[in-house]
């Protein structure tokens, strides 16, 4: 079993839409978790960045994590064909420079005009 | 903008000849570099960890001795691809995180194709 699960998609949506994401994780001493964007060819972009359990907002993008259920979740309101990109979850068990990431295999997103 | 530079984002070149890669932190000093590998459509596979000034940390299955690393300055560290063969065809990304407890920024990757 993989310790971070994420569909890979695609995952296909009209504009305007809500974009919904999750990742699942088996390491229950994953603390922080982050929401990265990756564009073909490109390197991940950070999109959001979240610690313990809770929600977090910023612009159109928010994050919740539901530590309890080991379970984390991205949304993207008022989807636009520029958020076609693969999403990729992230967890770590520290924030020091140390830290190794976790990633799950990244759900790829088509915004269709 | 980007906070982490990666240079060249593309490589072409025969098998046998040895690549460098360079990972570069803008406008803030890293002492610990990350390098990831990912083949298309999968995830990033972590390689191993840089440290300025010391040893790199290589994960388990890495070959350190086919993936040299060198972190010589804190805004500089490069990974060098010995004796490259169609098998380590693949992107190649850094990170950085610019401070302690915050989460890491990726360079936009290095994609190495060996003929």
């Amino acid at each position: 079993q993989k310790e971070v699960e994420q569909d890979p998609g695609p995952l296909s949506v009209p504009e305007g839409a809500i974009v919904s994401l999750n990742c699942t994780y088996s390491n229950s001493a994953f603390q922080y978790f982050m929401w990265y964007r990756q564009y073909s060819r490109k390197g991940p972009e950070l999109l959001m960045y979240t610690y313990s359990s809770g929600n977090k907002e910023d612009g159109r993008f928010t994050a919740q994590v539901d530590k309890s259920s080991k379970y984390i979740s991205l949304f993207i309101r008022d989807s636009q064909p520029s958020d076609s990109a693969t999403y990729l979850c992230a967890m770590s068990e520290r924030t020091d420079s140390w830290g190794k990431l976790q990633f799950g295999a990244g759900t790829q997103v088509v915004v269709t005009p | 903008g980007a906070v982490v530079s990666q240079h060249p984002s593309r490589v072409i070149c025969k098998s046998g000849t040895s690549v460098k890669i360079e990972c570069r932190s803008l406008d803030f000093q890293a002492t610990t570099m990350f390098w990831y590998r990912q083949f298309p459509k999968k995830s990033l596979m972590l390689m191993a960890t840089s440290n300025e000034g010391s040893k790199a940390t290589y994960e388990q299955g890495v070959e350190k001795d086919k993936f040299l690393i060198n972190h010589a300055s804190l805004t500089l560290s490069t990974l060098t691809v010995t004796s490259a063969h169609p098998e380590d065809s693949s992107f190649y990304i850094c990170s950085a995180s610019i401070s302690t407890g915050k989460p890491q920024h990726f360079g936009d990757g290095t994609r190495l194709s060996i003929l």
